[in-house]
């Protein structure tokens, strides 16, 4: 089963507007990692935030981290039409001490110009 | 480094084929995962392998899935009678340490009629 569920499902947005997706988990984690994918293409890692981080900035991205609600969100801000993808948060759950990921559905992103 | 490589890109074969997946992880990397995306159960681990050594391979369907890492360089995901509902985009990636950010392949979309 899905470990992490993104929220919303789907996203539209014209270019320079911010862009906020959310992902909820159930178990404790080692850390959380956000993803892109674009059409027709592998994953691609944008970020990894650790359980005793709250906050991470890369960029134009911001994620945050709140443990004590299970949650994280991505935040994309002045977004161009090159974020179009869909984004999947994914966690390391502490109870695996080999380094499994769990992904959740994703979220699709489309930015309009 | 040339990321990722995985052959072939795209595989069209009939029903009761043996399909033969290949990866070449990046040099370094420790850990290895194939996955399976589709439309309607998303991004699923089917197996993954530390040090060449299969780790977890509970999301491999059934036994007609088998996968092999014969070194650190290569790995292979079979398929043996092959069936439609095996049609998917089969993604291997690596990673270093586990936990770490997972660096993904660009996938191999495989039909089968």
């Amino acid at each position: 089963s899905q470990q992490g569920e993104e929220d919303p499902q789907a996203l539209s947005i014209q270019e320079g507007e911010n862009a906020t997706m959310n992902c909820s988990y159930k178990t404790s984690i080692n850390n959380l990692q956000w993803y892109r994918q674009n059409s027709g293409r592998g994953l691609v890692h944008l970020i990894l935030i650790r359980s005793n981080e709250r906050e991470k900035h890369s960029g134009r991205l911001r994620v945050t981290l709140d443990t004590s609600k299970k949650s994280s969100s991505l935040l994309i801000t002045a977004s161009r039409a090159a974020d179009t993808a869909s984004y999947f948060c994914a966690t390391a759950p502490s109870t695996d001490s080999w380094g499994k990921l769990q992904f959740g559905a994703g979220t699709q992103v489309v930015v309009t110009p | 480094d040339a990321g990722v490589i995985q052959s072939p890109r795209h595989e069209v074969t009939e029903m009761g084929q043996e399909v033969t997946l290949r990866c070449k992880p990046i040099s370094g990397h420790d850990y290895l995962f194939w996955y399976r995306q589709t439309m309607m159960r998303g991004l699923e681990l089917l197996i993954y392998f530390n040090n060449n050594v299969p780790i977890d391979d509970s999301g491999m369907p059934e036994d007609r899935f088998s996968a092999k890492m014969p070194n650190a360089s290569f790995s292979t995901l079979k398929i043996q009678p092959s069936e439609p509902r095996d049609s998917a985009v089969y993604f291997c990636a690596s990673s270093q340490q586990g936990y770490n950010e997972q660096f993904f392949g660009p996938g191999t979309r495989l039909t089968v009629l």
